[in-house]
């Protein structure tokens, strides 16, 4: 079945920079735009960064003024997120999500990945 | 960027019930509005996409509507496993995609 499963999160220090990956399978992930929300521990959902199907196109939310790159493998069906400069307010759960169709509804997420910025 | 206006913050009903959520979106996002249901630790599911489209598997309780900057989720004969937080979102003119701040809905 379709599936995304997220790894890489973890604690780290303010300054420091993490690498999350995103592994789909069951669906053509050559295909599909792929997008990164993640979302603060008690808060609401926050879409991070959109990258097109061939990967040539990336878009990103202003607050995170350049910190975070986006990236795709398709030969490896795999989705990137580097995060640099990590601040305590980018402690959230970071989740992959595959839309539907040519729409922006995300039907299928992954699992979510924990990233804690602290000192 | 596009605000997406969520209200009610919480509610709580009663099994059977029929709950309303209305989203208000800072200017017209047409019908490019979905709505998602997410459960405490897990991953949000997609209920309703541009507005007023089923998802495949939702039970049909479940329904959206509405266009331009007025949208509402509605659902009806309320379920004990409908205790969850909604999230409303929009996709005109990206980026970015935005979110509404969320409705947590227990039952009584």
């Amino acid at each position: 079945q379709e599936q995304l499963v997220e790894s890489g999160g973890g604690v780290v220090q303010p300054g420091t920079s993490l690498s999350l990956s995103c592994a789909a399978s069951g669906f053509t992930f050559s295909s599909y735009a792929m997008h990164w929300v993640r979302q603060a521990p008690g808060k609401g959902l926050e879409w991070v960064a959109l990258i097109l199907a061939a990967g040539t196109h990336k878009y990103y939310a202003d607050s995170l003024k350049g910190r975070f790159t986006v990236s795709r493998d398709n030969s490896r069906n795999t989705l990137y997120l580097e995060l640099n400069t990590l601040r305590p307010e980018d402690t959230a759960v970071y989740y992959c999500a595959r839309p539907l169709g040519v729409t922006h509804a995300f039907n299928v997420w992954g699992q979510g990945t924990m990233v804690t910025v602290s000192s | 960027d596009i605000q997406m206006t969520q209200s009610p913050s919480s509610l709580s009903a009663s099994k059977g019930d029929r709950i309303t959520i209305t989203c208000l979106a800072s200017q017209d996002v047409g019908t490019y509005v979905n709505w998602y249901q997410q459960k405490p630790g897990k991953a949000p599911k997609l209920l309703i996409y541009d507005a007023s489209d089923l998802h495949t598997g939702v039970p049909s309780r479940f329904s959206g509507s509405g266009s331009g900057t007025h949208f509402t989720f509605t659902i009806t004969n309320l379920q004990p496993e409908d205790i969850a937080t909604y999230y409303c979102q929009q996709y005109d003119n990206i980026p970015p995609i935005t979110f509404g701040q969320g409705t947590r809905l227990e039952i009584k």
